[in-house]
């Protein structure tokens, strides 16, 4: 079975730039969860939809920063305008149910110049 | 608030040489205590979660462990593939689905 699936792998954008990040969950989880993760601060739920609806976005930092979940298998994280330190790694997560097990994907490595 | 504590930061063991990782915690009230391994470039791999004091699970050469206050993570006869950074995270009774993480133990296993 496909495990979560997130695009691109690798992005490098100016500073200034719009960015979106995608992400499949695994087909027949109803959660998904976005995290950061960075040297200092390790890895940092940002947001976290449940049934397509978002119901924690305690985490993501700034209004710069957004996430949509339009149906059951897709969902993005958006950065408008992109800074340097946002660069990090980007995971998205699925879960079966919403204390279920998290299963992450390969992550987005990010990088602001 | 969640707390967790990860220790050592960094561990090297020669192959077969039995060790094990620290991971201490505060919480409210824990519902369940995961252990992840992630290697370079990949995202964490789910390998584990503990849900009361004494319960213990075991996978090839790992086995965790929990108290009320700490879990540990112990290796036996380890590997050069089992090199990875261990990942421990705890959630709480109440928050559902929320996993507060700790730093990680970048373990690394010579031949």
């Amino acid at each position: 079975d496909a495990g979560v699936i997130q695009s691109p792998r690798h992005e490098v954008t100016e500073m200034g730039q719009e960015v979106t990040l995608r992400c499949k969950p695994i087909s027949g989880h109803n959660s998904l969860f976005w995290y950061r993760q960075t040297m200092m601060r390790g890895l940092e739920l940002l947001i976290y939809f449940n049934n397509n609806v978002p119901i924690d976005d305690s985490g993501m930092p700034e209004d710069r920063f957004s996430a949509k979940m339009p149906n059951a298998s897709f969902s993005t994280l958006k950065i408008q305008p992109s800074e340097p330190r946002d660069s990090a790694v980007y995971f998205c997560a699925s879960s079966l149910g919403t204390t279920d097990t998290q299963y992450f994907g390969p992550g987005t490595r990010l990088t602001v110049l | 608030e969640d707390q967790v504590t990860q220790s050592p930061e960094a561990l090297r063991l020669q192959e077969g040489e039995s060790s094990s990782l620290n991971c201490s915690y505060t919480v409210s009230g824990l519902r369940g205590l995961f252990w992840y391994r992630q290697d370079p470039g990949k995202g964490p791999e789910f390998l584990f979660t503990l849900y009361s004091a004494g319960e213990e699970k075991e996978k090839e050469r790992l086995k965790a462990t929990l108290t009320k206050k700490e879990s540990f993570l112990h290796i036996t006869a380890p590997k050069p593939e089992d090199s990875a950074t261990y990942l421990c995270a705890v959630q709480a009774v109440g928050s559902n689905y929320k996993l507060t993480f700790g730093k990680g133990t970048l373990l690394t296993v010579n031949p």
